[in-house]
């Protein structure tokens, strides 16, 4: 069974621009997280789909969004980089369906860096 | 203020030592799971406890839930350099919708 895929695995991007990342999770996997990490905060929760919806989300500003298709693929999008997005921002599948509480799997992580 | 305080944050260590990591908390958790993280890949999960007082071997790995479940411990036997990384617990509260995660402790084992 293929993982959890994510793309691109490295980006660089200028402050001011837009960024798309994608995520395709295990099938059969419904609910797709997004995690921001770096070295100073760790790993921090930006939001969770499920079947399309959004169905949490962690204390990111707006200039960070997300949607789901029908397939359950995902992407997040982050307008009007900072410096400070520099990070590795993981997607992580689960097969959670009811509570969320389902065990996490981890794509390999894009590498985003803001210059 | 971490709801998941790992501990400790650093541990350098030689090939063949053992070691313990911890995972503690005031409140109590409906389930925790732990998680190895490579440099530049994403966490993999390693086990879920569920049962306060439970354990769980992963070969040379021994991990335990507290009687409370409101902690959690990682024992490593004969530690290897391939055992280096960062390892993550992470644990839902029946209070609360999201998983909760420690900020990890970062294991470096010499050969």
């Amino acid at each position: 069974k293929a993982g959890v895929t994510q793309t691109p695995r490295y980006l660089i991007k200028t402050r001011g621009q837009q960024v798309t990342l994608s995520c395709s999770p295990i099938s059969g996997h419904r609910s797709v997280s997004w995690y921001q990490q770096t070295p100073g905060q760790g790993l921090q929760f930006l939001f969770e789909y499920f079947s399309e919806t959004q169905r949490n989300k962690g204390n990111f500003p707006g200039r960070f969004s997300g949607r789901q298709f029908s397939n359950s693929r995902s992407e997040m999008n982050v307008s009007t980089l900072e410096l400070g997005d520099s990070a590795l921002y993981l997607c992580a599948s689960s097969l959670a369906a009811g509570k969320g509480w389902g065990e996490q799997y981890f794509g390999p992580g894009t590498r985003l860096t803001v210059t | 203020t971490q709801l998941l305080e790992q501990s400790p944050q650093f541990l350098s260590i030689q090939e063949g030592e053992n070691l313990t990591v911890y995972c503690n908390s005031s409140s109590v958790f409906s389930s925790l799971q732990w998680y190895r993280q490579e440099p530049g890949e994403g966490p993999v999960l390693l086990v879920t406890v569920v049962t306060g007082g439970e354990v769980k071997k992963l070969k040379r790995l021994t991990f335990q839930f507290g009687d409370a479940r409101k902690d959690s411990s990682l024992h490593i036997t004969a530690a290897q350099p391939g055992d280096t990384g960062l390892y993550l617990c992470a644990g839902h509260m029946d209070s609360n919708y999201q998983l909760i995660w420690g900020a990890g402790t970062k294991l470096i084992i010499k050969p």
